[in-house]
């Protein structure tokens, strides 16, 4: 099955700078990506997600970036807010989500 | 409300002691699906079902059984529980057939065994 492995396992930032967390799968076959945040003690929902046949998408302060070839994706969170700290889960999928493969997760904190 | 509704919320259970922990969900999903989450591991997928009386292995289903007799519903059953069952659950739904959709999830069941 598929492997999504997630970097980095924390994260610290000021509030205000940027925070990417990065992505790679195995399955060249995976053709969606989707973003989950789980703040404390709450359940994941979606933030964000990308198709395989679209290499960028943005969404106000958040963008993921697709890379087919490397095999890996990217979340982009900018302008950081204490409320962006929480649990950022990346995942893939082939054809759609039926099945999702989450990655480890990335705990990050904006520092105020 | 739309929403994946999971009982019980918390659990503290002893080893070998037979339970249960029910999902329902209201959206008329096909899809639903158990997940338990460890700190460090992520979110892992026990079992997964697509239909009414389909349901398939995920990544870590030993230990674990479930059923799916009606559309809404999705129990976990755990026969004989052993302290490496200790964990958060999640359960979740999503319409099937299509090429993205958002998975939602329960509220999460804390399990403690033991």
């Amino acid at each position: 099955g598929e492997n999504v492995e997630q970097h980095p396992s924390t994260l610290s930032v000021q509030e205000g700078d940027s925070a990417v967390i990065k992505c790679t799968y195995s399955d060249s076959a995976s053709n969606y990506f989707p973003w989950y945040k789980q703040e404390l003690g709450k359940r994941p929902q979606l933030i964000i997600d990308i198709r395989s046949n679209v290499g960028e998408k943005k969404d106000q302060r958040i963008a993921v970036t697709l890379n087919k070839t490397a095999k890996h994706f990217s979340l982009h969170i900018t302008e950081t807010q204490p409320e962006d700290s929480a649990v950022y889960f990346c995942a893939a999928s082939v054809n759609g989500a039926n099945n999702l493969f989450f990655g480890t997760g990335t705990r990050l904190t904006v520092i105020p | 409300e739309a929403q994946v509704t999971q009982n019980p919320r918390y659990l503290i259970t002893v080893t070998g002691k037979k339970l249960t922990v029910t999902c329902s969900q209201n959206m008329n999903h096909e899809y639903m699906s158990w997940y338990r989450q460890d700190p460090g591991l992520g979110l892992r997928q026990i079992y997964y079902s697509m239909n009414v009386e389909v349901t398939d292995k995920g990544d870590v289903p030993e230990g674990y059984k479930v059923s799916r007799k009606e559309k809404r519903n999705f129990p976990l059953i755990l026969e004989s529980p052993s302290p490496n069952q200790t964990s958060l659950y999640f359960c979740a739904s999503r319409l099937a057939g299509s090429m993205t959709g958002e998975l939602f999830f329960g509220e999460g069941s804390r399990l403690t065994v033991l």
